[in-house]
């Protein structure tokens, strides 16, 4: 069945350090794949997507690539902020329209 | 509305008490969706209703959840004879049209503790 994996946080980083939280997947058919982020007490909120190979997804300078050949979908900012700190989860959808979801990674932004 | 609400925020019931949880999706979307979100799993998929089709019940965990989905719009979760191991967050979502591969809107949960 599908898979979602990705690295365990907590991910501890300076404010405008450079981030990458990876993600892999496995999954039977042509997914699409998002990020989405939970700010503490709060619900999901959804911060990117990508629907095919090779397309990159972008918002609020996070960006995650569509890599079929490695069967990623690392997410990627430049200079993080202290309102960055949050949970964020790896999905993936396929044919079968429920979302599967990794363990989610904790980021702790510092001043 | 404007996006996917859920009642009540939180919920601290007795075990053994039945709960009712209410969902109310983006106005238009045909698909709505519950999961739960706990410390030792994750985000687990619950139910999942599309238009009028039956829904799908795979990923509840025990015949103590139920959900129903009145009109096509609003649905309740119901867990009968609660236990400590229900405590979790409950998360319903929302998408246009229930197609693979769509994006779902999630509501802010549904925060449950089981005493």
């Amino acid at each position: 069945g599908d898979s979602v994996t990705q690295m365990e946080g907590p991910v501890t980083l300076s404010e405008e350090a450079f981030l990458t939280i990876n993600c892999t997947y496995t999954a039977t058919g042509y997914p699409s794949l998002f990020w989405y982020v939970q700010y503490p007490g709060e619900g999901l909120q959804l911060l990117l997507k990508a629907t095919k190979a090779d397309d990159k997804g972008s918002n609020k300078g996070f960006e995650a690539t569509y890599r079929k050949e490695t069967t990623s979908f690392h997410l990627e900012k430049g200079s993080v902020q202290v309102s960055d700190s949050a949970v964020y989860f790896c999905a993936l959808s396929d044919t079968y329209s429920t979302l599967t979801f990794g363990k989610g990674t904790m980021l702790l932004v510092s001043p | 509305g404007a996006g996917v609400s859920q009642s009540p925020s939180n919920k601290v019931t007795e075990k053994g008490k039945d709960v009712e949880l209410r969902c109310d999706p983006i106005s238009g979307h045909t698909a709505l969706y519950w999961y739960r979100q706990s410390l030792g799993q994750g985000l687990e998929f619950l139910i999942y209703f599309q238009g009028n089709s039956a829904p799908d019940k795979s990923g509840l965990p025990s015949d103590r959840f139920s959900a129903e989905r009145t009109g096509g719009s609003v649905s309740t979760l119901t867990i009968q004879r609660t236990q400590q191991e229900d405590s979790a967050v409950y998360l319903c979502a929302s998408s246009s049209s229930g197609q693979g591969r769509e994006t779902q809107y999630f509501g802010p949960g549904t925060r449950l503790l089981v005493l």
